[in-house]
């Protein structure tokens, strides 16, 4: 258990589907992050949420689409996906920034 | 802005070899550093941190110094598993960019046995 839980922990979608990805949190976090990996490229930062409000974006596509409702949970919303898209998608959260990360096993996306 | 450099892998160790992952960074303040884990089909997890110069951080066999002389937190481990194969990932945060952690690339250890 480690605190941080995704949902599902794969997925396969049509480019015309609507899906979402679940996480959530139980350890009071206040701070919430979706990031990408991709196979031979950097950890993407997409998305920080601190205290339920989006403090980053980092020039994310439109279908894309993240929503925090509480600080427990964050949701990352997905439409009419590229095959591009299909990657490895890693929710973490911190409370403070010298405290580092705690991830989720991440959801692994494949865009067919 | 603030970056962080690690070295390239692959890197392919024998069991009981000494392992050494180098990390270098660059940025204003007084960052924190971490080393994530990360084993295949899983999420990452801290391995290791340290928040001061100084510090050493250590976890498992592993251990990281925190040099602000040279800039460096380079991942160090006596005597390597077969289970220690993971890629491996230098991250570094700091006060002025808010909570955003930074990554390395990332280095793939191998260790056969």
């Amino acid at each position: 258990e480690t605190g941080v839980t995704q949902t599902p922990r794969h997925l396969v979608m049509g480019m015309t589907n609507k899906k979402s990805l679940k996480c959530e949190q139980h350890l009071g976090h206040n701070a919430m992050y979706w990031y990408k990996q991709s196979a031979k490229k950097p950890l993407e930062l997409m998305f920080v949420y601190s205290l339920e409000e989006r403090v980053e974006n980092n020039s994310v596509p439109s279908r894309f689409s993240p929503e925090c409702p509480n600080s427990s949970h964050l949701f990352l919303h997905l439409h009419t996906l590229q095959p591009e898209d299909s990657a490895l998608y890693l929710c973490a959260s911190s409370q403070d920034y010298f405290y580092g990360y705690t991830f989720g096993s991440g959801t692994r996306l494949t865009v067919v | 802005g603030d970056s962080v450099t690690q070295m390239e892998g692959p890197v392919t160790l024998s069991e009981e070899a000494f392992l050494t992952i180098n990390c270098t960074y660059t940025a204003t303040g007084y960052p924190s550093l971490f080393w994530y884990v990360q084993y295949p089909g899983e999420g990452l997890q801290l391995l290791l941190k340290a928040t001061k110069a100084d510090d050493k951080g250590s976890n498992k066999g592993f251990e990281a110094t925190y040099r602000k002389e040279t800039t460096s937190f380079h991942l160090e481990k006596g005597s390597v598993q077969v289970s220690d194969s993971a890629v491996y990932f230098c991250a570094l945060s700091n006060s002025n960019s808010g909570y955003a952690l930074n990554f390395g690339k990332g280095t793939s250890l191998l260790v056969t046995p």
